[in-house]
């Protein structure tokens, strides 16, 4: 069974750091592009980020771009984003998805995990 | 960056009725690379369809989608009580991958 399962959410204040995990099992994790995927309390779904399989190429949302960095260990199975200079619009549960096919860039997300909530305040 | 707009925001329809949400999209999706997902409350987004009108492994034929270009349709031929959650369409076909805002069903 494929499984995503983050982890490392928590409340932090404006301009610290936090760095989130997704645990990856069920599949061959290095054929596969990763996502990070938010969602504001009530609000809607926003791509954050992306990475292939490697980790040679990573892109961004412009919201976060030199702030988050994407990063993957395919011994551990294990997908990373590390949060630098955290806002308060930064408050939102996310979640790691997988893309539906592997080695494929352009390919809807199946499955999800089930998210991990990130609260940035003082 | 392609944005992805929905319409309505939210649509108040019965068990049994027919439910036809709306997704356009601020230039024309390459090859279809459109897809849709159901969100209930704290859960995760679930995949419904992609490549417009194909259908997700387990999803129920009641769900069907369509379009091209820049207009989307995912229709939900009779609605049951579970299917009444948010449905956000996404675009896969470019770097900076977009949803929609959302299409609220809610019971009447």
């Amino acid at each position: 069974e494929v499984q995503l399962v983050e982890s490392g959410g928590d409340l932090v204040q404006p301009g610290g750091s936090l760095r989130l995990s997704c645990a990856a099992s069920g599949f061959t994790f290095s054929h596969y592009w990763m996502h990070w995927v938010r969602q504001a309390p009530g609000k809607g779904l926003v791509w954050v980020s992306h990475i292939n399989g490697d980790g040679a190429y990573t892109t961004y949302a412009d919201s976060v771009k030199g702030r988050f960095t994407v990063s993957r260990d395919n011994a551990k199975n294990t997908l990373y984003l590390q949060m630098n200079s955290l806002r308060a619009e930064d408050t939102a549960v996310y979640y790691c998805a997988r893309p539906g096919s592997a080695f494929s860039k352009y390919i809807w997300f199946d499955p999800w995990g089930q998210g991990t909530l990130v609260t940035v305040s003082s | 960056e392609i944005v992805l707009t929905q319409s309505p925001g939210t649509l108040s329809l019965s068990p049994g009725e027919r439910a036809t949400l709306s997704c356009r999209a601020s230039q024309s999706v390459s090859s279809s690379y459109l897809a849709w997902y159901q969100q209930k409350p704290g859960q995760a987004p679930r995949l419904l369809m992609y490549g417009a009108s194909s259908r997700a492994t387990g999803i129920p034929d009641r769900f069907s989608g369509s379009g091209s270009g820049t207009d989307f349709t995912l229709t939900i031929s009779r609605l049951e009580p579970e299917d009444f959650a948010v449905y956000y369409c996404q675009q896969y076909g470019s770097s900076q991958f977009t949803f929609g805002q959302g299409t609220k069903l809610e019971i009447k």
